[in-house]
């Protein structure tokens, strides 16, 4: 079974300020990643994912992520927030293909509230 | 494209009155999937749907039933609704068919209370 930890409920953070979100999953197989985004009222979008390869992925709106296999965390970050980067984030694992067969079912962290202050 | 629509947007509920949430997607994935976002737990999946005619239980499945008559559409029953199914309910859909990992595309929610 897959589990991901995101540790901060809450990360608040000044405008044009740097911000990484932290993530840690545990699986005993090989496992695909993602960062979602939902702004306030709405539903889930994909930020970026990671399946194989390049262990630092690049999303929408200037996040990106760096796979860290020995450390089992996908943290996500960011060189300067917008005020309109404000909404939750959350961390998702699921078993790669070979063992998840085909549906892609994903385990999600409880989230991370990106607050940006001007 | 329309994407994924959920409706009812929001309904108050007596518990044990039934219910059905419904879900359309017209982008032809072949999966669907049904979650419930509640404050501090994150998504948990409640059914899945791998195809047209199949579904499957995921982590918090009790209380609820799903069906999969065909591809668009994937409606959420509660047949006899408890307080603690206060939660906001999420559709999505996925193509796997390609072999590939696709994202899963999110519906806009439905906020449902159970007094």
């Amino acid at each position: 079974a897959q589990s991901v930890t995101q540790l901060d409920s809450q990360v608040p953070v000044f405008e044009e300020a740097p911000v990484e979100l932290r993530c840690n999953y545990s699986s005993s197989v090989s496992v695909y990643l993602f960062w979602y985004v939902q702004y306030p009222n709405q539903g889930l979008q994909l930020l970026l994912k990671y399946l194989s390869g390049s262990t630092l992925v690049k999303g929408i709106n200037g996040f990106e992520a760096e796979f860290n296999k020995s450390q089992t965390s996908f943290h996500l970050r960011k060189p300067s927030v917008h005020i309109s980067d404000t909404a939750e984030y959350f961390c998702a694992v699921s078993p790669s293909l070979f063992y998840g067969g085909a549906t892609n079912k994903l385990i999600f962290g409880t989230g991370t509230l990106l607050a940006v202050q001007p | 494209t329309a994407g994924i629509t959920q409706a009812p947007t929001s309904q108050i509920l007596a518990a044990g009155r039934s219910m059905t949430l419904r879900c359309t997607q017209d982008m032809r994935h072949n999966a669907m999937y049904w979650y419930r976002q509640d404050l501090g737990l994150g998504l948990r999946l409640i059914h899945y749907s791998n195809t047209a005619g199949t579904t499957g239980k995921g982590e918090v499945p009790d209380g609820y039933s799903v069906s999969r008559a065909n591809t668009d559409d994937f409606p959420l029953t509660l047949a006899s609704a408890v307080p603690s199914q206060t939660s906001v309910y999420f559709c999505a859909s996925s193509d796997s068919r390609a072999g590939a990992y696709n994202e899963q595309f999110f519906g806009p929610g439905t906020r449902l209370t159970v007094l």
